[in-house]
């Protein structure tokens, strides 16, 4: 079956404006997460989505960065104002529940580059 | 600090050599997670370990989870050009229903 997709691939976009990256998870999957990537490190939690709630957004970096997924299925991480330093590969995963019982699955990642 | 904390960062190994990966937590682990990525691609789910003294394997890598001493060990046998990679592992740390990953360990595989 299909796995977790995210678009685009790749993102370039200049300093101080806006960008949306979408993700579609396994179909079935209520659990959603998003994790961001910089070169030479692992993964690391932004904020994960039980159904369409947030149920944990403590990995956000600040206010400029937001997320949604309105019907619990596709979710779309905001960040407005972007900075050099948002530069990074953001991941999404998703599982059937939360918790450690479950495996999550990852997207191939959307590279993000703010020039 | 990290809370996890994988060794080595980097391991260069003949083919066919075996190989262990480590990883060692600070917290208590509630499930580790062995991803492997490759440059530009996401991660590749490997094997997930709950519960202390489990050992999990699948074609050539077996992963074993030591939760006394909140570590778990990647080890491969007779390694292939196939394994190179970056290797990370992933915890729910304290019940927090979300991963903390280790740093990666690269793995080059000569020929």
């Amino acid at each position: 079956g299909a796995g977790v997709s995210q678009t685009p691939s790749n993102k370039v976009t200049e300093k101080g404006k806006y960008v949306e990256l979408r993700c579609d998870p396994i179909s079935g999957h209520t659990a959603l997460y998003w994790y961001r990537q910089s070169l030479g490190q692992g993964p690391e939690f932004l904020i994960y989505f039980q159904g369409t709630g947030a149920a944990d957004d403590s990995g956000l970096p600040n206010d400029r960065f937001f997320a949604v997924r309105p019907e619990g299925s596709v979710s779309t991480l905001k960040i407005q104002r972007t900075e050099r330093g948002d530069s990074a590969v953001y991941l999404c995963a998703s599982s059937l529940g939360s918790g450690g019982s479950y495996e999550q699955y990852f997207g191939p990642g959307t590279r993000l580059t703010v020039t | 600090s990290q809370e996890l904390e994988q060794s080595p960062q980097s391991l260069i190994v003949q083919e066919g050599k075996n190989l262990t990966i480590n990883c060692t937590s600070s917290k208590t682990l509630y499930g580790l997670y062995w991803y492997k990525q490759k440059y530009g691609e996401g991660l590749i789910f490997l094997m997930m370990l709950q519960k202390g003294g489990e050992e999990k394997s699948h074609e050539k890598i077996t992963a074993k989870l030591d939760e006394k001493k909140q570590q778990s060990s990647l080890h491969i046998t007779a390694s292939q050009p196939s394994h190179a990679g970056i290797y990370l592992c992933g915890a729910d740390i304290q019940g927090a229903q979300k991963l903390v990953f280790g740093q990666g360990t690269r793995l080059t595989i000569n020929p």
